[in-house]
């Protein structure tokens, strides 16, 4: 597609409930980002792909949070057992290179998380 | 970590101003981004400037990364340009990841 596509665009959980965010990178794009934005604040980074390899996990708040991107191309985020600190806008980026750092990243329009 | 600092945090314009925006960071960085959030909340890139300067229509640009800072200029502001602008900084010894600011809150009345 012509951009960084997620699904849903919006998402109501019940505390206690498992919710997953699909991501969509460009395709061809090597790296792929998840990003968690609080209200009123920049994005904060959880984890990263280069192709189906999870490099970088260190942002992930806790070890209900769970990513993968087995075929190297679309990504889950999964969120077991949702708390209501979780209520977020969920995004995902993706960059055409990887291993030199130097990638411009782009985004996509998010995934708002609201959990009751 | 690095420190990504942005000012003002508000500023509100009247259509046809114009703006400076300012991004200051703590440590050296690979990469710089300028990002635009419209109030849909989808993040914009403005422009990739690890060094030097870009221009973009009204929009533009310059990072100086010895001293580390970078700039936002935005001319003849227009309804359209509200938003947040985000600064978002990349260090190679952090990996890929983009660290960034709390943003720049931009009005911009007719």
């Amino acid at each position: 597609g012509a951009g960084v596509s997620q699904s849903p665009r919006y998402k109501v959980a019940k505390r206690g409930q498992d919710v997953a965010l699909r991501c969509d990178p460009i395709s061809g794009h090597v790296s792929l980002f998840w990003y968690q934005q609080a209200l009123g604040q920049g994005p904060e980074f959880l984890t990263y792909f280069q192709n189906e390899a999870q490099l970088d996990k260190s942002g992930l708040p806790s070890d209900r949070f769970f990513a993968e991107r087995p075929e190297g191309s679309v990504s889950t985020l999964k969120i077991q057992r949702t708390q209501k600190e979780d209520s977020a806008v969920y995004l995902c980026a993706s960059s055409l290179t990887g291993w030199n750092f130097l990638g411009e990243q782009f985004f996509g329009p998010g995934t708002r998380l609201t959990v009751l | 970590g690095i420190q990504v600092e942005q000012s003002p945090p508000d500023l509100i314009l009247q259509e046809g101003a114009n703006s400076t925006l300012r991004c200051n960071f703590s440590d050296s960085v690979n990469n710089l981004q300028w990002f635009h959030q419209n109030p849909w909340g989808q993040l914009i890139n403005l422009f990739y400037i690890p060094s030097g300067t870009k221009q973009n229509g009204r929009l533009s640009a310059t990072t100086v990364a010895t001293e580390r800072y970078s700039l936002l200029y935005i001319s003849s502001s227009q309804t359209t340009d509200s938003g947040v602008y985000f600064c978002a900084v990349l260090q190679e010894t952090s990996g890929s990841r983009l660290t960034f600011g709390e943003g720049t809150q931009l009005t911009v009345n007719p």
